[in-house]
């Protein structure tokens, strides 16, 4: 069964300070990682997409990075806001068309 | 250009009782896709489409039904709604299928709640 495994799967963080959430996956055969963040109440928005040759890619504060080697990626949050509380989800794209969600890391950020 | 939009934002419904949900998006996208979120589950994929004419079964399409004879509406239908179809219910599309580095665009989703 294809996998996406997020950590940790909810944290607390300073505003202005950094994070990292990690995304490990099973699924082959791989195309795409995404990392979406989404609001609550509200549909996921894209961040970042990465394809096999690509091991980083920014977005603004946010910063993805893949090891496909290892099937990891991590996305980093830079200099964080109080508007980055939110949930962010890692999606492994394999196969046809097919889609593995991971179930969220959960951020909030206080002042 | 409205992009994803999603109709209606919340909706009750009885246990046997049908109805559609509504998808359209104006970027003149091919690929269109129903999602469920239930709590402490990732997005699971329901029907998806490659373009007008063209639809294909999801992860759980089990009680759902979907047709695609517009680029621009992908509509879902339940058949007769069941408690367990109590969900978040997303739509999103992209220029191309999900195995390209195209970005997906989701709507802001259908709260249904099956009593």
């Amino acid at each position: 069964k294809n996998q996406v495994e997020q950590s940790p799967q909810s944290l607390i963080i300073l505003e202005g300070k950094n994070c990292t959430l990690q995304c490990n996956y099973t699924v082959s055969p791989f195309s795409n990682l995404r990392w979406y963040k989404q609001d609550t109440g509200r549909g996921p928005v894209s961040l970042t997409i990465m394809t096999f040759s690509e091991n980083t890619k920014s977005n603004g504060r946010y910063t993805a990075t893949l090891d496909a080697d290892t099937k990891q990626s991590s996305l980093h949050i830079t200099a964080s806001q109080l508007s980055d509380s939110a949930s962010y989800i890692c999606v492994v794209s394999y196969g046809n068309n097919r889609l593995a969600f991971g179930k969220g890391n959960q951020v909030v950020v206080i002042p | 250009n409205a992009g994803v939009t999603q109709t209606p934002k919340f909706q009750v419904l009885k246990t046997g009782q049908s109805m559609t949900l509504q998808c359209a998006q104006d970027m003149n996208h091919e690929y269109m896709s129903w999602y469920r979120q239930d709590p402490g589950m990732g997005l699971r994929l329901i029907h998806y489409s490659v373009g007008a004419g063209i639809t294909d079964q999801g992860e759980v399409p089990n009680g759902y039904n979907v047709s695609r004879s517009t680029t621009e509406d992908f509509p879902l239908r339940l058949l007769s709604a069941a408690p367990s179809q109590t969900s978040v219910y997303f739509c999103a599309s992209s220029y191309s299928g999900t195995s390209g580095a195209d970005t997906q665009y989701f709507g802001p989703g259908t709260r249904l709640t099956v009593l």
